[in-house]
C-alpha cells in the first residue's frame, strides 16, 4: 500500500521566504509527526497531531513554525520569513494508534534550502 | 531530560564481520527503545523495538537487547552483509509518543 508522501522533495527559498511542506500520511493513521533533522544529526521532534488537534508543539523552534491538520488526514508545516538556520530535512511520520511502541512510518522527508 | 547516545561513525567492517553498535540512553520511566535504518536514498524504516528491561527485538539477523541496568540497546549482528550499508539511529520513545533520537551511526560493508 501507498506509504507517507511528502512534497515537495527540495524546496530552495531566499531568506525572508514563507514555505509551506505538506505530508500525507497512510490511510487511516491517527497519529502525525513532524521532525527537523539536520545535516548528520539525528531527527528533532517538533509537533504532533491526533487526528486534527495539534497535542504538542513543543519542539517548534519558533513562533516562525505553524503546522495544521485541518481535517484530521494532510498536514501543512508553514515556516515564515524563512533563516539559513532553517535550513534542514524535514520529515514526516504517521502512526495508525499513539500507543507505546506504537511504530511511525516516515515519508522521504523535504530538504529545504534557504540560501 | 530524556537523550540517547549512539557510537561514532562511520563504522567500516568487512563482509561476514560481526557487528556491534553502541547506544545508550538517559530516560525518566521506562520508555521504549528502537533501532531505526535509513539505506541510501530511502526513508527511515523501523529495524527493531524492545518495550521492557530484557526484551530482545531482532530482525534480519540484527539484534538489540533492553537492558535497563546499564540503560543500554546495543544493536549487533553476527554477519554483515553489503546491503547491511547504512544509517542506524537509535531511538527512544518518551511518555508523550515523541522519538528521542541519537545523531546515527553511518555503517560501510566492504565487500
Amino acid at each position: 500500500g501507498a506509504g507517507v508522501s511528502q512534497s515537495p522533495r527540495y524546496k530552495v527559498a531566499k531568506r525572508g521566504q514563507d514555505v509551506a511542506l505538506r505530508c500525507d500520511p497512510i490511510s487511516g493513521h491517527v497519529s502525525l509527526f513532524w521532525y527537523q533533522q539536520a545535516l548528520g544529526q539525528g531527527p528533532e521532534f517538533l509537533t504532533y497531531f491526533q487526528n486534527e488537534a495539534q497535542l504538542d508543539k513543543s519542539g517548534l523552534p519558533s513562533d516562525r513554525f505553524f503546522a495544521e491538520r485541518p481535517e484530521g488526514s494532510v498536514s501543512t508545516l508553514k515556516i515564515q520569513r524563512t533563516q539559513q538556520e532553517d535550513s534542514a530535512v524535514y520529515l514526516c511520520a504517521s502512526s495508525l494508534v499513539s500507543i507505546k511502541a506504537s511504530e511511525q512510518y516516515f515519508g522521504p522527508g523535504t530538504r529545504l534550502t534557504v540560501t | 531530560g530524556n537523550s540517547v547516545t549512539q557510537m561514532e561513525g562511520p563504522v567500516t567492517l568487512s563482509e561476514e564481520a560481526f557487528l556491534t553498535i553502541n547506544c545508550t540512553y538517559t530516560a525518566t520511566g521506562y520508555p521504549s527503545l528502537f533501532w531505526y535504518v535509513q539505506y541510501p536514498g530511502e526513508g527511515l524504516q523501523l529495524l527493531l523495538k524492545a518495550t521492557k528491561a530484557d526484551d530482545k527485538g531482532s530482525n534480519k539477523g540484527f539484534e538489540a537487547t533492553y537492558r535497563k541496568e546499564t540503560t543500554s540497546f546495543h544493536l549487533e549482528k553476527g554477519s554483515v552483509q553489503v546491503s547491511d550499508s547504512a544509517v542506524y539511529f537509535c531511538a527512544l520513545m518518551d511518555s508523550n509518543y515523541q522519538l528521542i533520537w541519537g545523531a546515527g551511526t553511518k555503517l560501510i560493508i566492504k565487500p
